[in-house]
């Protein structure tokens, strides 16, 4: 059982507002990331972070920014909501680990946040 | 990079069984897993598979690997309405965040 939490789970909002969408996990993981998901779509990367004052840019181009000053904590900020982030943001984190072998793969397995779903108005 | 493929959507009628196939990309990808998403929530693992196995048992769930074709399935048996949901396949390439397919629906009809 993962133990990733995200809050808030549902965010209606004003255009023009600041949000920080948090996000925490209890595992000790190293990497965590954020994606971007319209319901009942595909899901894409926008930030990721390897550790402690690491982040970098996913595939899709993203408005938000992130931090990462403590290892169980990778909030993203909207500095000015529009309509056009509504959408479902989900966080994920994983253990660092490398290599091929049995033991390392389970370190390799993204666990899944309950997501946030943020509307925009 | 190339893009993970699956098909959109499937439909079966409970008690039968699903296959949902995958197709990656990288012939070097070590690992190879299947979520799934349910309405309104995250990501649950199902399972992942080693690319030095051809197939993985757990259950109710068959997971086949074709190294050759680059080829993933995920077979469900004895489908139940409780399986409708968004499956997802993703390949780890290197360290670096796993690529995901765009997610195959399933619908299972009472």
């Amino acid at each position: 059982e993962a133990d990733i939490y995200q809050t808030p789970r549902y965010l209606v909002i004003g255009t023009g507002k600041k949000i920080t969408l948090e996000c925490s996990q209890t595992m000790g993981h190293d990497k965590m990331y954020w994606y971007q998901q319209d319901p009942g779509m595909e899901l894409h990367l926008i930030h990721y972070s390897y550790g402690v004052n690491s982040t970098e840019k996913g595939d899709l181009s993203s408005e938000s920014t992130v931090s990462r000053i403590r290892t169980e904590h990778f909030p993203l900020t909207l500095e000015s909501a529009r309509p056009s982030h509504t959408s479902q943001y989900l966080c994920a984190s994983s253990e660092m680990g490398s290599g091929a072998s049995t033991q390392n793969t389970a370190k390799n397995i993204q666990y899944f946040g309950a997501g946030t779903r943020l509307s925009v108005l | 990079g190339e893009d993970v493929e699956q098909s959109l959507f499937l439909s079966v009628r409970e008690g039968d069984s699903s296959v949902i196939n995958c197709t990656y990309t990288d012939s070097s990808s070590t690992y190879l897993y299947w979520y799934k998403q349910e309405p309104g929530a995250g990501l649950q693992l199902l399972t992942y598979i080693f690319s030095n196995m051809d197939m993985k048992q757990d259950q109710r769930l068959t997971v086949l690997l074709n190294k050759k074709d680059k080829h993933l399935s995920l077979r469900i048996a004895d489908t139940q309405t409780g399986d409708s949901a968004i499956y997802f396949c993703a390949e780890r390439r290197g360290n670096t965040p796993l690529v995901f397919g765009k997610g195959t629906r399933l619908s299972v009809i009472a």
